[in-house]
């Protein structure tokens, strides 16, 4: 498995502002992901980190709104811009390969409020 | 119809019942198969994987029939600490996409 940790754990932001997240992998990884889970609801994809190139988004996601950065193959970075309340949820990055292909592995999640 | 669809919860079962979830999935083309658990408010983790031949964990079994598109996992001598919601993942392979289902709730009691 691998030791993924992310940053910050929770915050609670106002409207309009945006937040970075951090993922931090304890070794390198060819993928890494990140996903939103709004209450009560399972995972959804927002995009694929790629190393050295642009992210690969999924339906309904878009980099203006979700930028990403991965500079490297232990990190990565998710930025949530302009927030709306409709932005609140926890956001996972998760990375596979480690062990089996396709097995991912989840860091904590970043919990985030906006009023 | 969802691609991955998964038994409405919640299970509610005493201490030492065995319990079965099932799942289906959407997409023929779908190559690889997980079961998450994900405790509450934590992250998702990988239980087991799926094989066409079946596999077994201890107290847990999953099995996939790929004819008809379905997973399922069964868990013996259920213990308080499985209480968790347990997510069926799928990878379809082409274009590497993983979907999660909803997830099935459970509750052990004593």
């Amino acid at each position: 498995s691998a030791v993924i940790s992310q940053k910050p754990s929770r915050d609670i932001c106002q409207r309009g502002t945006s937040l970075t997240i951090q993922c931090q992998v304890d070794s390198q990884v060819t993928m890494m992901f990140w996903y939103r889970q709004q209450p009560g609801q399972s995972l959804t994809l927002i995009a694929t980190a790629n190393q050295g190139s642009e992210a690969t988004y999924e339906s309904g996601f878009v980099i203006d709104k979700f930028p990403i950065s991965r500079p490297n193959l232990t990190f990565s970075t998710l930025t949530v811009s302009n927030m709306s309340p409709e932005d609140s949820s926890i956001y996972l990055c998760s990375v596979d390969g480690v062990s089996g292909p396709y097995e991912q592995y989840f860091g904590p999640g970043t919990r985030l409020t906006v009023t | 119809r969802k691609e991955v669809e998964q038994d409405p919860g919640p299970f509610n079962v005493p201490e030492g019942a065995t319990v079965a979830f099932n799942c289906t999935y959407s997409n023929s083309a779908s190559q690889s198969f997980f079961w998450y658990r994900q405790d509450c408010r934590k992250e998702p983790k990988l239980l087991m994987s799926v094989y066409s031949s079946g596999n077994e964990d201890g107290r847990f079994t999953a099995q996939l029939n790929r004819a008809s598109q379905y997973i399922s996992l069964l868990i013996r001598d259920s213990k308080l600490s499985d209480s968790a919601t347990y997510l069926c993942v799928v990878t379809n392979t082409g274009g590497f996409k993983t979907i999660f289902g909803a997830g099935t709730r459970l509750f052990v009691k004593a």
